[in-house]
């Protein structure tokens, strides 16, 4: 089964509004990512983590990390329409395997 | 700077045929992931290649598919014979240092659709 799942599937905000998305992971991790997925395209990197740190920012978003309770979440501030996209956390598991979660569909209306 | 580059973007061809993609990756990675994308399964590695040596094909989900990495800039995933269930979006990446602890770099994928 896939490591990680995010909440909400779906979300929608107006523009200007702050976004926030969780995800949940079931075993250790050394590190967890955050995925964008514009319709179409392949992903893009958002912002890593690793498992000691707590929280870690990148422009306007925010990415906490709580390894106790196996979860993160992404954080958009100020959002925009250009916002509008499948974000998705990975986690690194045991071995060489690498899980996306299913993800969350982000719509910023204008 | 290119980006990881996939060939073809879209594929349509009728069960029973091989089906090969192509991916070149970004010059001075040296991991390599293929990744199948469904709405039903949601994206799963399929396979892992670290310096063109196959690492991790645990997730390859059958005997009729194949991954292979001639050279540091040269992939190629095929399937053969392939199957309507087989349909999907096939994206590949590449990563310097690893699966571990770096970001991964997807190329745009292959839409494939098996009738």
């Amino acid at each position: 089964s896939q490591q990680g799942e995010e909440d909400p599937q779906a979300l929608s905000i107006q523009e200007g509004e702050n976004a926030t998305m969780n995800c949940s992971y079931k075993t250790s991790i050394n590190n967890l990512q955050w995925y964008r997925q514009n319709s179409g395209r392949g992903l893009v990197h958002l912002i890593l983590i690793r498992s000691n740190e707590r929280e870690k920012h990148s422009g306007r978003l925010r990415v906490t990390l709580d390894t106790s309770k196996k979860s993160s979440s992404l954080l958009i501030t100020a959002s925009r329409a250009a916002d509008t996209a499948s974000y998705f956390c990975a986690t690194d598991g045991t071995g060489n395997q690498f899980y996306f979660g299913t993800g969350t569909s982000l719509t910023v209306i204008p | 700077d290119a980006g990881v580059i996939q060939s073809p973007r879209h594929e349509v061809t009728e069960m029973g045929q091989e089906v090969t993609l192509r991916c070149k990756p970004i010059s001075g990675h040296n991991s390599l992931f293929w990744y199948r994308q469904t709405m039903m399964r949601g994206l799963e590695l399929l396979i892992y290649f670290n310096n063109n040596v196959p690492i991790d094909d645990s997730g390859m989900p059958e005997d009729r598919f194949s991954a292979k990495m001639p050279n540091a800039s040269f992939s190629t995933l095929k399937i053969q014979p392939s199957e309507p269930r087989d349909s999907a979006v096939y994206f590949c990446a590449s990563s310097f240092g690893g699966i571990r602890n770096q970001p991964q770099h997807f190329g745009d994928g292959t839409r494939l659709s098996i009738l």
